[in-house]
């Protein structure tokens, strides 16, 4: 069973516009969430993280809300640009279990111009 | 500084055939992870490491081994290939596993078993 789900396989958004991806978990133990960016042929790269006592964390474009309650992320771009075109992945992590990585199946934004 | 890097880019293994993918880091990192991804997948734990000498099995170890004898170097060894195999396998470390240390990533193998 998927304890972390990306129901959108893919998105497309117009250039300047926002661009949200979500993130859903099933493990009320989670205490941290992360989101990766991966381009093709390369590994992913950290983009921006949350502490589950947090609801908000926001670097630059990028802005990650956690509502717990719904045991629901989402990372919001704004304004998204085509360099953000790219297969973005919530991954998240539990004290308990060693901290390592749950990972969801990705979602693969396309930024058009 | 190179950050983690992976060889061989891309391999095609016959079934019962062995091989081992390299993966080294210069960033003095303590931890080592070794991921597979299949597609349409996230990634899943195979193996990592908390420092020279220490392994330990990740959510997908069968099928696999790993040392790590040094710091830098995580080496990931399939024995026996079989088509279940076939995947993209990424090697990442980190400075410590605790948030919010980020895992760096190679830029990966594509293994094909056939």
């Amino acid at each position: 069973d998927q304890q972390v789900k990306q129901n959108s396989p893919s998105l497309s958004v117009q250039e300047g516009r926002i661009s949200i991806l979500n993130c859903d978990y099933t493990n009320s133990m989670f205490d941290y969430f992360l989101w990766y960016k991966k381009y093709p042929a390369e590994g992913p790269t950290f983009l921006i993280s949350i502490s589950s006592i947090k609801d908000k964390n926001e670097d630059g474009r990028f802005t990650v809300f956690l509502n717990k309650s719904a045991k629901h992320l989402s990372l919001h771009i704004v304004p998204s640009q085509p360099g953000d075109s790219a297969v973005y992945f919530c991954a998240a992590s539990e004290t308990d279990s060693n901290y390592q990585l749950i990972w969801g199946a990705g979602t693969k934004l396309i930024i058009k111009p | 500084n190179a950050g983690v890097t992976q060889t061989p880019k891309f391999r095609i293994l016959k079934i019962g055939q062995s091989m081992t993918l390299q993966c080294a880091q210069d960033m003095n990192h303590n931890y080592m992870y070794w991921y597979r991804q299949d597609p349409g997948m996230g990634l899943k734990l195979i193996y990592y490491s908390v420092g020279a000498g220490i392994t330990d099995k990740g959510e997908v170890p069968n099928g696999y081994n790993v040392s790590r004898s040094t710091t830098e170097d995580f080496p990931l060894r399939l024995e026996l290939a079989a088509p279940s195999q076939t995947s993209v396998y990424f090697c990442a470390s980190s400075y410590d596993s605790r948030p919010p240390y980020e895992q760096y990533f190679g830029p990966g193998t594509r293994l094909t078993v056939t």
